[in-house]
């Protein structure tokens, strides 16, 4: 079946950095990737939908200047979350679109 | 503005029991529905895809209808096993859209 792959799994950082966060279709080719975010006992929220070659489109209320999205190949998409604040801290879930959506085992970003 | 909406939040029942995880959104134009499992920390696993064409659809233990007029989806499982405890998502797409819109979830916990 079709397997998608994030990376970290987890990561804590300071306040003020940037963190990159990595989507991968391991068995297929994705020209479209989804981008969300959970809070804690929250739905999920898709953020921005990235497209292989192209700009991301954002979802409205969420920064394109700080979630920077780059999907250089049809097997990676990545999200970097700049100058991260501790209101940053969620689990962030990518999904790649073949068939129908996978979805990666998500990435818990905790910003201290 | 879709929204979906998942009763109860939280569910605890013996082991053996069938149950019934309910899902209502609030406009009918769908294209397609569809019933997740999240584990704690971990991605999304897809149970059920129902087409807004159909009436329901069955997997093993499983089985998810759907009454797009009304606006509600249910997913039954029967035989309940500890091994059901996950927390079921709902989620609706919009025609000509691949976004999909998610509820809060039911936190199934099914006790020994």
């Amino acid at each position: 079946g079709a397997v998608v792959s994030q990376h970290p799994s987890w990561v804590i950082c300071k306040s003020g950095t940037s963190v990159k966060i990595e989507c991968r279709s391991l068995d297929f080719q994705a020209t479209t990737m989804f981008w969300y975010r959970q809070f804690p006992k929250q739905s999920l929220m898709l953020m921005a939908t990235s497209n292989e070659g192209s700009k991301a489109t954002y979802e409205q209320g969420v920064e394109k200047d700080k979630f920077l999205i780059n999907h250089a190949s049809l097997t990676l998409s990545t999200l970097t979350v700049t100058s991260a604040h501790p209101e940053d801290s969620s689990f962030y879930i990518c999904s790649a679109r073949a068939a129908n959506q996978f979805f990666g085992p998500g990435t818990r970003l905790t910003v201290l | 503005k879709q929204e979906v909406t998942q009763i109860p939040a939280a569910l605890s029942v013996p082991e053996g029991e069938n149950l019934v995880l309910n899902c209502s959104f609030t406009d009918s134009a769908i294209y397609n529905l569809q019933w997740f499992r999240q584990d704690p920390g971990k991605g999304l696993t897809s149970l059920l895809l129902i087409q807004s064409s159909q009436r329901e659809q069955t997997s093993g233990r499983l089985n998810a209808s759907l009454d797009k007029s009304s606006g509600r989806s249910t997913l039954y499982i029967a035989a309940s096993q500890p091994g059901d405890s996950a927390t079921y998502l709902c989620a609706v797409s919009q025609g000509g859209s691949e976004k999909l819109v998610f509820g809060k979830g039911t936190k199934l916990t099914v006790n020994p």
